[in-house]
C-alpha cells in the first residue's frame, strides 16, 4: 500500500509569483485535505477535496485554490505569493469525507522571498 | 483565535516514567479528538483518538482522557521510551474540519 506522497520537497519562490504543490493520496482514499503549518504552529486547515469537488474550506483567501483529479491526486495552487505564505504545506488523505483518520504526507517546504 | 491549545511547548521525561501531554479547547461543538505524533521531516502520524461520548480510550502504552466539562484532553504514555521522542499534536473536529494545537515536543531521556 503506497502512502501519501508530496512534491516537491522544497521550493523557493519570490513574492508575487504563483506556485503549484502536488499530492498523491493513499491507495483507496478519495478525500484529500490541505494544511498550512507555519513555523512553531500547528497545521491549519486550508480546504478539503472529495471526489473532485471542494468539500469545505478554512479561513484562507481565494488566492489559495485546489484541484482533485479522477485518480484522487490533488494540487494546491497559491497565487500572488506573500512572505507570510512561507510554511510547510501538508496534504492528508482519508478513505472518505466522513473519516476521522487522516494519513499525512511529508509536506512541501515553501519559502517566499 | 486558537480553538485548540497546547500550553506546554516542550516536555522532558525519563525513560520508563509516565509522559502526560495536555490540550485544552474552547469549542463545545467538537465531537472527536485525535493525537498525532510527528518526527522531523515526516508528516504527522495518527496515534489515538476519542469520541466526545467517551472519557477514556486506551491503545497499548497510550491512553487519552477527555474531560468535557473542563474542555481538556490529555495523552498518557506509559512507560515512556526514547522512540517516543517527537512532537505531539492534539486535534479536534467539529464535523467540518480539524483544528490543531501548536504541538508539544516530548524528549524521553534514556
Amino acid at each position: 500500500e503506497t502512502g501519501v506522497t508530496q512534491s516537491p520537497t522544497h521550493l523557493i519562490k519570490t513574492r508575487g509569483q504563483q506556485v503549484t504543490l502536488r499530492c498523491s493520496s493513499q491507495s483507496g482514499h478519495n478525500t484529500v485535505s490541505w494544511y498550512q503549518q507555519a513555523l512553531g504552529q500547528g497545521p491549519q486547515f486550508i480546504f478539503q477535496y472529495y471526489r473532485e469537488e471542494e468539500n469545505g474550506r478554512g479561513n484562507f483567501p481565494p488566492r489559495f485554490s485546489g484541484l482533485q483529479f479522477p485518480n484522487y491526486s490533488s494540487e494546491l495552487n497559491v497565487n500572488a505569493l506573500e512572505l507570510d505564505d512561507s510554511a510547510l504545506y501538508l496534504c492528508a488523505s482519508s478513505k472518505d469525507s466522513n473519516s476521522y483518520e487522516q494519513y499525512f504526507g511529508p509536506g512541501t517546504r515553501l519559502t517566499v522571498t | 483565535d486558537q480553538q485548540v491549545k497546547q500550553n506546554s511547548p516542550s516536555l522532558s521525561v525519563q525513560e520508563g516514567r509516565i509522559s502526560i501531554l495536555n490540550c485544552d479547547y474552547t469549542n463545545s461543538m467538537f465531537d472527536y479528538f485525535l493525537w498525532y505524533k510527528k518526527y522531523p521531516a515526516e508528516g504527522p502520524t495518527f496515534l489515538i483518538s476519542i469520541s466526545s461520548i467517551k472519557d477514556k480510550n486506551e491503545d497499548g502504552r497510550f491512553t487519552v482522557f477527555l474531560n468535557k466539562s473542563a474542555k481538556h484532553l490529555s495523552l498518557h504514555i506509559v512507560p515512556s521510551q526514547p522512540g517516543d521522542s517527537a512532537v505531539y499534536f492534539c486535534a479536534a473536529s467539529d464535523g467540518n474540519q480539524f483544528y490543531f494545537g501548536t504541538g508539544t515536543s516530548l524528549t524521553v531521556i534514556p
